[in-house]
C-alpha cells in the first residue's frame, strides 16, 4: 500500500520568503505525482503535476522536483505572499489511483 | 468548461435519513472519481467509475454506500441508512486518461446529526 508523507504539517513564514514543502512516498512505481493547494473549506485545486518520466515542472513561482527513485518530491514556491496562505497536499498515483499526504498548512505573514 | 460540478454542497441529515450526493464531471472525461475527507483519515478513495462502469469499489467503507453512474455525465453516491461518523467532505473528481491529471468539484460538505 502506497504511503505518502508530508513534512511538515504546518509552516508558518513572513512575507518574501521562499517556501519549501516536502513529500515522501513509499512506492516508487508511481504514474505521476500531483500538487494541490486547499482553502479552508473549498476543494483542491490542482498546482503542478509531474510525470513518473520528468525530473522537475515549473508554473510562475511555483516548481516541483521529483525524485522517483528516493520517493521524495519537492515544492518550491518562491517569494510568498500571503495570498499564498493554504494547505498544500502532494498526491501519488498508482495507474487510477491516488493517495494523498496529510498536507502541509502555510501561513504566510503579511 | 465549469469544471466539476457537485450538489449539493452542504447537507444536514439526521441519522438513519438516506443522503444522496451529485456529481456532474468534465464533458470528455472518462474517468470520475469520489473520495471523502475527514481530519483523521484525510482524503481517501471511494470508488471510481471508467467510461460510466464501476472498476474499483474496495474504498467504500460499508454496504450502506452505495454509488451510480447512470450516464457520462451524471453520478451519485448514496448513503443508507446515514450515522454520525459519514460526516466528512465528500469530493468527486474526473480526469481525461488514467494516471492523468484530476480535476476535483468543490466538495459536498455533509454533516450528519
Amino acid at each position: 500500500k502506497q504511503e505518502v508523507t508530508q513534512i511538515p504539517a504546518a509552516l508558518s513564514v513572513p512575507e518574501g520568503e521562499n517556501l519549501v514543502l516536502n513529500c515522501s512516498f513509499t512506492d516508487s512505481a508511481i504514474y505521476n505525482l500531483q500538487w494541490f493547494r486547499q482553502d479552508p473549506g473549498k476543494g483542491l485545486t490542482s498546482l503542478l503535476l509531474i510525470q513518473s518520466s520528468q525530473r522537475e515542472q515549473t508554473s510562475g513561482r511555483l516548481n516541483a522536483s521529483l525524485d522517483k527513485s528516493s520517493g521524495r518530491s519537492t515544492l518550491y514556491i518562491a517569494a510568498s505572499q500571503p495570498g499564498d496562505s493554504a494547505t498544500y497536499l502532494c498526491a501519488v498515483s498508482n495507474d487510477y489511483k491516488l493517495s494523498f499526504g496529510a498536507g502541509t498548512t502555510v501561513t504566510v505573514r503579511a | 468548461d465549469a469544471g466539476v460540478i457537485q450538489s449539493p454542497r452542504h447537507e444536514v441529515t439526521e441519522m438513519g435519513q438516506e443522503v444522496t450526493l451529485r456529481c456532474k464531471p468534465i464533458s470528455g472525461h472518462d474517468y470520475l472519481f469520489w473520495y471523502r475527507q475527514t481530519m483523521m483519515r484525510g482524503l481517501e478513495l471511494l470508488i471510481y467509475f471508467n467510461n460510466n462502469v464501476p472498476i474499483d469499489d474496495s474504498g467504500m467503507p460499508e454496504d450502506r454506500f452505495s454509488a451510480k453512474m447512470p450516464n457520462a455525465s451524471f453520478s451519485t453516491l448514496k448513503i443508507q441508512p446515514s450515522e454520525p461518523r459519514d460526516s466528512a467532505v465528500y469530493f468527486c473528481a474526473s480526469s481525461f486518461i488514467t494516471g492523468k491529471e484530476q480535476y476535483f468539484g468543490p466538495g459536498t460538505r455533509l454533516t450528519v446529526t
